[in-house]
């Protein structure tokens, strides 16, 4: 079955720094891929997602990601975060509908 | 819309109770899925569901149990809670790839 790796449990930052999230995939077959971001105590709400053609996806609030299969990665950045981003990011992939998880990047976004 | 809800949102349970999760969303969703997460861990995938009648096994699913009678609903039941079952459970819909996710359901099983 596929599996994620997200390569950093915390990663602190000083607001208006660029960021980027690490997350390494392993499959087989030919995946989709996405990343959620989580507040504390609610629930996920989707960043962006990679289906198919151009490598590099632009999702909501500034956040973008590379496809890179030679590399097997999916890298989350930002080139300037906020205060809001604070939260738990975490890297998924999916083959059909069996979708995996990476145990998640908690970004600190520091004053 | 009011997209995917669960109740209830907090739940204790005593070693050995059942009860059921519920999950209903509005937005005609083909698929439905139930997830856990345990602290400091992503989601795992316990069932889930590609319509009405059907459903099948994800990656933990020891100790659940569910059903899928009508394309709104898609209940978790734990039939004799344990404590390994203490988390957070999150339902998801989808109707292509992306997964719209409920609020959860804390649950301690004590």
């Amino acid at each position: 079955a596929q599996s994620v790796t997200q390569l950093d449990s915390q990663v602190p930052v000083f607001e208006e720094a660029p960021v980027e999230l690490r997350c390494n995939y392993s499959s087989s077959v030919s995946v989709y891929l996405f990343w959620y971001m989580q507040y504390p105590n609610q629930g996920l709400q989707l960043l962006l997602k990679y289906l198919s053609g151009s490598t590099l996806v632009k999702g909501i609030n500034g956040f973008e990601a590379e496809f890179n299969k030679s590399q097997t990665s999916f890298h989350l950045r930002k080139p300037s975060v906020h205060i809001s981003d604070t939260a738990e990011y975490f890297c998924a992939v999916s083959v059909s509908e069996d979708m995996r998880f990476g145990a998640g990047t908690r970004l600190t976004v520091k004053p | 819309n009011a997209g995917v809800t669960q109740t209830p949102k907090f739940r204790i349970l005593k070693i050995g109770q059942s009860m059921t999760l519920q999950c209903a969303q509005d937005m005609n969703h083909n698929y439905m899925y139930w997830y856990r997460q345990d602290p400091g861990m992503g989601l795992k995938l316990i069932y889930y569901s590609v319509g009405a009648g059907i459903t099948d096994k994800g990656e933990v699913p020891n100790g659940y149990n569910v059903s899928r009678s009508t394309t709104e609903d898609f209940p978790l039941r734990l039939e004799l809670a344990a404590p390994s079952q203490t988390s957070v459970y999150f339902c998801a819909s989808s109707q292509t790839n992306e997964q719209f996710f409920g609020p959860g359901t804390r649950l301690t099983v004590l």
